[in-house]
């Protein structure tokens, strides 16, 4: 029973280089978004998507790109990080019921 | 446009007292609400929530919240406060699909 999986689960990068984080879950949910937490501040949505195809931007969306070509993944591309970007960011899948969201374990991210 | 506020940052606790940890939102149509607890280096997951069935609403770990709309509140209670219970807590709204939207969160801690 996987859930939300995401990968990887630390990561140190350099400023200016890119990555993408993974995100997969296996409950068949159309909804799909990405936070990231940093203290104090409680968890801003970066991206989300209601579909396959369908993707939009939420409170943070600068710096990063997201897409959402199956039901299953909803990766998220930093595409030349910054040290603003450190931070941890979760991953969360729902169905568009509005019954409360499934998050994955997180990704650490430092950039340096 | 919706909104959380979590009063406090920070709530220390007894071992066995009472914990009350507050949540106010706003809403222009009758909202979802949620309660996530964070354990130190792990995901969110799910206490409880309120999807316009009962106000009083039981969760996990013995906690528990009441909605009251004139007071457009969702304070999360438990009667007698266990070590195993220090960890940050999330109130959230949804009232479009998906889409959560965050308080600050505040901290929990409980003192022996």
């Amino acid at each position: 029973n996987a859930g939300v999986t995401q990968t990887p689960k630390f990561q140190v990068l350099k400023t200016g280089q890119s990555m993408t984080l993974q995100c997969a879950q296996d409950m068949n949910h159309e909804y799909m978004s990405w936070y990231r937490q940093d203290p104090g501040m409680g968890l801003r949505l970066i991206h989300y998507s209601v579909g396959a195809g369908i993707t939009d931007q939420g409170e943070v969306p600068n710096g990063y790109n997201v897409s959402r070509s199956t039901t299953e993944d909803f990766p998220l591309r930093l595409l030349s990080a910054a040290p603003s970007q450190t931070s941890v960011y979760f991953c969360a899948s729902s169905d568009l019921g509005g019954r409360g969201a499934f998050f994955g374990q997180g990704t650490r991210l430092t950039v340096v | 446009a919706q909104s959380v506020t979590q009063l406090g940052s920070h709530v220390s606790v007894s071992e066995g007292a009472l914990v009350l940890l507050r949540c106010n939102y706003s809403s222009s149509v009758p909202p979802y609400l949620f309660w996530y607890v964070q354990y130190p280096n792990q995901g969110l997951q799910l206490l409880l929530k309120y999807t316009s069935a009962a106000t009083l609403v039981k969760g996990i770990n013995g906690f528990e919240a009441e909605f009251k709309k004139s007071e457009t509140s969702f304070h999360l209670t438990k009667p007698s406060a266990h070590m195993s219970d220090a960890a940050e807590y999330f109130c959230a709204v949804n009232n479009q699909g998906g889409k959560l939207i965050f308080g600050q969160g505040t901290e929990l801690s409980v003192k022996p």
